[in-house]
């Protein structure tokens, strides 16, 4: 069974720094490309960033870029997101997501259950 | 960006058919997908690629379209169904619709 298992979520101080992780079990985590998406509250979802099935290449929307920085180590089966300078506006449920290769016409066919990160002083 | 834009809302019957829309700002061929979001639960895919069903999705739910304009149909509608149905193109990185809220009439 696919398990996706996010952690590291809570509350921090703007322009302060957090890293996300999300534990991955169930299937061959070096064979896909895996994602973050954010959901603010009450909001829609936004993709925040991808990564590589080797994690050579990273992708990123312009609202995050130069602020996350998203990882992998295929060793450990683990997805990670490190988050600076962050804003109010970053306040949002964060998912991990599973997929195959950037573009093209796969989704993201496994989520895992979310991890709450509020910024606020 | 591309913009995807869908109605925010949708009332229907039990045993009725919905119908859900996504329209592109530019084409993505069929770089579309549709997802459904029950409250306090993560998304799930449903539809990839405008039309192929996700693993294990139930065949009342169906997706058609390509280009820029698209449709999301669940026939018959079941009381389980009842959530946030999003769409989410990745033809130019990835962005999602805005959300419809399928409610019961």
């Amino acid at each position: 069974e696919v398990q996706l298992v996010e952690s590291g979520g809570g509350l921090v101080q703007p322009g302060r720094s957090l890293k996300l992780s999300c534990a991955a079990s169930g299937f061959t985590f070096s064979n896909y490309y895996m994602a973050w998406v954010r959901q603010a509250p009450k909001k829609g979802l936004e993709w925040v960033a991808t990564i590589s099935t080797s994690g050579s290449r990273t992708y990123y929307p312009d609202s995050v870029k130069g602020r996350f920085t998203i990882s992998r180590d295929n060793a450990k089966s683990s997805l990670y997101l490190q988050m600076n300078s962050l804003k109010s506006e970053d306040t949002a449920t964060y998912y991990c997501a599973r997929h195959e290769g950037y573009g093209g016409y796969s989704g993201f066919d496994y989520w895992g259950q979310g991890v709450m990160v509020t910024v606020s002083s | 960006d591309i913009v995807l834009t869908q109605s925010p809302a949708l009332a229907v019957s039990l045993g009725q058919r919905a119908t859900i829309s996504c329209r592109a700002s530019e084409s993505v061929r069929s770089s579309m997908h549709w997802y459904q979001q029950k409250s306090g639960q993560q998304p799930k895919l449903l539809i990839y690629g405008a039309s192929n069903l996700a693993s294990g999705v139930p065949a009342r739910f169906s997706g058609s379209g390509s280009g820029t304009d698209f449709t999301f149909t669940i026939d018959p509608v079941e009381a389980d169904d009842i959530a946030t149905y999003y769409c989410q193109q990745s033809r130019n990185d990835y962005t999602f619709g805005a959300g419809t809220k399928l409610e019961l009439k």
